[in-house]
């Protein structure tokens, strides 16, 4: 896995809103997606791991969908709050790589009150 | 607490000096890893190891060296033949398997004097 793309790169939304990320990756020797929140100054932290196609799996307010067939995962989150402002990291691994996961650029995200 | 502990936070490093980064994890995990962050780019893997006693280069191996004597610890050194390691350094851990998170570590922010 060489290549990941996260868009869109930020996004400013209001509080209440709903969005969505996506994270685009090769879809060939796929094993594993990972997402991350960081927020500032703190150290990211992990939102989900996922390796089925068509897992989707939640967390509170955040939910993630993967499709491992076409290379595409997106993270949703509904009802977005202030304190969900960060950068949401996604992470493939392959199979032939090792211990390695390859990180996107992360989406920003900013929540306005 | 459990968790994973980098030092120092801050760190400055003279022209044609070698420095060391250290990190130490008390949960028991067999992987470890070295990433560095640059201005609006995802972490790059430098290092990582899966047991102690061996480890793999990552994407950008250059100019860093590690070692993994003990579980517990895997320390990054920064060498002179590192041109430009001005960046955020940060460390993880992780059950050895890419289906497994990773915790990580503050981080640590090198510059140059």
């Amino acid at each position: 896995i060489l290549n990941v793309e996260q868009s869109p790169q930020s996004l400013h939304v209001q509080e209440g809103d709903s969005t969505n990320f996506t994270c685009s990756f090769p879809s060939s020797n796929f094993y594993a997606l990972h997402w991350y929140r960081w927020e500032t100054a703190k150290s990211p932290e992990a939102l989900f791991v996922m390796t089925l196609n068509g897992d989707e799996k939640k967390k509170g307010r955040i939910s993630a969908t993967l499709n491992t067939k076409e290379g595409y995962s997106y993270l949703y989150i509904k009802g977005s709050q202030p304190e969900d402002s960060a950068t949401y990291l996604c992470a493939p691994g392959g199979g032939n790589q090792g211990g390695k996961l390859i990180f996107g650029q992360g989406t920003e995200l900013s929540v306005k009150p | 607490d459990g968790g994973i502990t980098q030092s120092p936070k801050y760190l400055f490093r003279k022209e044609g000096q070698n420095v060391t980064l250290s990190c130490e994890q008390n949960l028991n995990h067999d992987a470890m890893y070295w990433y560095r962050q640059d201005p609006g780019q995802g972490l790059r893997l430098i290092y990582y190891s899966q047991i102690v006693n061996d480890f793999q280069k990552g994407d950008i191996a250059e100019g860093y060296s590690v070692s993994r004597e003990k579980k517990e610890s895997f320390p990054l050194t920064v060498t002179s033949a590192q041109k430009n390691p001005t960046a955020f350094y940060l460390c993880a851990s992780s059950i050895a398997s890419q289906r497994q998170p990773q915790h990580f570590g503050d981080g640590t922010r090198l510059s140059i004097l």
